[in-house]
């Protein structure tokens, strides 16, 4: 399945700065950035809708995200903290004045030593 | 804001029995509910949803049921095989923006040969 491909898969990290890529082959007009954190549900983190970001507030300024187009979308993390190792999932849905499923990336397993 | 429960936490099954996961919410404006399975170390996918008009929705050996009033779900699983070994998550979606999804606590479910 490489309808939603990000990148890179593994990522180990000191006090670095990273970016995450995510790219859908969908034709979808909106993407999230979710956080799982250890077998427990996914928490939305962002969402751009038609390329408009929608922020959840409680997460960290540190975490910064971008959408260069409606079909990418960047994770952009500066001075990551030993809390931020999760696995980060891109996910998709096509909005239309109705909800949709949601298609997820394979994620972006991070490890902060 | 939204809640979902799932119960169980955790099951484990022989091979060819059916199972049982309960979901329910609180916020009575949620008005579609996907399901998603998650394989050990794999992304989240679709496998079953039902939206608020709705009481019932089947999907080869997938029964999904939904009691608006009791603001409770349930998943059917029939003739379990090991491949349905994962974690089921149940979500909720409020209104008719799909960015206001809570995702259910999960339900690991173990099937041995």
């Amino acid at each position: 399945n490489t309808k939603i491909t990000q990148s890179p898969r593994y990522l180990i990290l000191g006090r670095a700065n990273k970016s995450l890529e995510c790219e859908q082959h969908l034709g979808h007009n909106a993407m999230y950035w979710y956080k799982q954190s250890a077998e427990k549900p996914p928490e939305l983190m962002f969402l751009y809708n038609l390329k408009q970001l929608i922020r959840n507030e409680t997460v960290p300024s540190r975490f910064i995200p971008e959408c260069p187009d409606s079909s990418k979308l960047l994770l952009h993390i500066s001075a990551v903290d030993p809390e931020d190792s999760a696995v980060y999932f891109c996910a998709s849905s096509l909005r239309q004045g109705t909800n949709e499923r949601l298609f997820f990336g394979h994620g972006t397993k991070l490890s902060v030593l | 804001g939204e809640q979902v429960e799932q119960l169980p936490s955790s099951l484990i099954v022989q091979e060819g029995a059916s199972v049982l996961i309960n979901c329910s919410y609180t916020d009575s404006a949620s008005v579609y509910f996907p399901w998603y399975k998650q394989e050990p170390g794999k992304r989240l996918q679709f496998i079953i949803d039902i939206r608020s008009n709705m009481e019932r929705k089947q999907n080869q050996r997938l029964t999904l049921l939904f009691d608006k009033k009791t603001k409770h779900l349930s998943l059917h699983i029939t003739a379990t095989q090991p491949g349905d070994s994962a974690i089921y998550f149940c979500s909720a979606s409020i209104g008719s923006n799909t960015d206001k999804v809570v995702f259910g606590t999960g339900t690991r479910l173990q099937v041995s040969p």
